[in-house]
């Protein structure tokens, strides 16, 4: 099956220390993106991708770092600079053909003790 | 700047009722325009889009959306909603010459009652 996975779908962390979530994608996708969620504020993307190698920051970067060395995968670490991090976290990615459809991953909640 | 308006936080609707979510957007260029939906703790799913030509839109699950230039909206509607409805819903918009990001409303959290 194609699509993107998002793991864990749960984790937790105590404060001052650094999480890696992970975002991998089958579908041969160039770009790929991560959001935050929070109650009420929709979806905030914080970095995204178009190629590898290179990337680029959202509207809400700080505290938060990427890298893209493969294609399909784009892992997010939340560190400790990151004021608030209990959040649900969501993965996209896209196709490159012009107005190509955003598709996301199930997601990672993750909770700072 | 773009930015997308659903005045909306929730709505409550009993079982077989028709329900519409207001959608609102700014844009100083053209755009597109799509719906997604989520269900609880799981990630979006794209409902249905509007790219070009007819400005009505319909998903495989009986919603649909009309894109109103004049008014800059893109409602979405469902002449008689299910209880497999009751989700969150998202209104987004990208630029035409530049699909590389998507700007999302706040949701609008649609509840169906029996």
């Amino acid at each position: 099956d194609g699509g993107i996975t998002q793991s864990p779908k749960y984790l937790f962390r105590k404060e001052g220390q650094n999480v890696t979530l992970s975002c991998e994608q089958n579908l041969n996708h160039d770009a790929m993106y991560w959001y935050r969620q929070d109650p009420g504020q929709g979806l905030r993307l914080i970095y995204y991708s178009q190629i590898v190698n290179d990337f680029q920051k959202g509207d809400i970067a700080e505290g938060y770092s990427v890298s893209r060395e493969k294609k399909e995968s784009f892992p997010l670490t939340v560190t400790s600079a990151q004021k608030n991090p209990t959040a649900f976290y969501l993965c996209a990615s896209r196709g490159i053909a012009f107005a190509d459809t955003q598709y996301f991953g199930p997601g990672t909640r993750l909770t700072v003790l | 700047a773009q930015s997308v308006t659903q005045l909306d936080s929730q709505v409550p609707v009993f079982e077989e009722a028709p329900v519409e979510l207001r959608c609102n957007y700014s844009s100083s260029v053209s755009v597109y325009l799509f719906w997604y939906v989520q269900y609880p703790n799981q990630g979006l799913q794209l409902l249905l889009k509007y790219l070009s030509g007819s400005t009505l839109v319909e998903s495989i699950n009986g919603f649909e959306a009309e894109f109103n230039k004049s008014q800059t909206s893109f409602h979405l509607r469902k002449p008689s909603v299910h209880i497999s409805d009751t989700a969150e819903y998202f209104c987004a918009v990208s630029e035409r010459d530049n699909t590389d990001k998507l700007i999302f409303g706040t949701g609008t959290r649609l509840q169906v009652f029996p």
